[in-house]
């Protein structure tokens, strides 16, 4: 059954530095998105993106955020300068698009970061 | 913003019998409606989704029922199984102008089924 993947799954970095967190999307989807958990608290959506471009974004990804498919397969989430409130576990999501009235999206198993 | 609230944290059940979690919320716009299980340290995994133009949904053990008037949603799974204990979240999506759709999540509901 194909799957989301993810990699890392754990990065610990040190506040200020830049990191790619790396999504490999289900090959036939169209549409794929960011979230995160911070610890103890709810999924929150940060970004969708399609057709080479962000569809939405939430209010959490600033301009210290940036979404890029660089290739077929890849996805990937940068964050440019690292807070220690970025601390979190990093979902990378994927869906066909609409066929007809839904759409469900598929999780890959998270990257966990960690900022020092 | 609470727009899904799953006001149950943890939900205790025997093997054999009926879990149901409940799921609440406000934005009338919501038009599909979904159930994850989560693992630790895993993501969320898809279980059983409904739009709202129906108010039930089947998927062997598992049924979602929705009720609009009321804007709540239950998940029950008969009979509930060991293997069944997990983290489960309510999430909520309204299609907007760009064609994608953003989920808002519950808080999750810790359900543990004992032998």
């Amino acid at each position: 059954e194909p799957e989301v993947t993810q990699t890392p799954s754990h990065q610990v970095t040190q506040m200020g530095q830049e990191v790619i967190l790396r999504c490999v999307p289900i090959s036939n989807h169209l549409y794929f998105y960011w979230y995160r958990q911070i610890l103890g608290q709810k999924v929150e959506f940060l970004v969708s993106f399609y057709n080479n471009e962000i569809s939405e974004k939430s209010e959490i990804f600033d301009d210290q955020f940036s979404v890029e498919r660089p290739d077929g397969s890849n996805f990937t989430l940068k964050i440019r300068s690292t807070k220690l409130e970025d601390s979190a576990m990093y979902f990378c999501a994927s869906s066909e698009g609409y066929r007809g009235e839904t759409d469900t999206q598929y999780f890959g198993p998270g990257t966990r970061l960690t900022v020092l | 913003d609470q727009q899904v609230k799953q006001n149950s944290p943890s939900l205790s059940v025997q093997e054999g019998r009926i879990s149901i979690l409940n799921c609440d919320y406000t934005n009338s716009m919501f038009d599909y409606f979904l159930w994850y299980k989560k693992y630790p340290a895993e993501g969320p995994t898809f279980l059983i989704s409904i739009s709202s133009i129906k108010d039930k949904n089947e998927d062997g053990r598992f049924t979602v029922f929705l009720n609009k008037s009321a804007k709540h949603l239950s998940l029950h799974i008969v009979p509930s199984q060991p293997g069944d204990s997990a983290v489960y979240f309510c999430a909520a999506s309204a299609r907007t102008q760009g064609g994608s759709e953003k989920l808002v999540f519950g808080k999750g509901t810790k359900l543990t089924v004992n032998p």
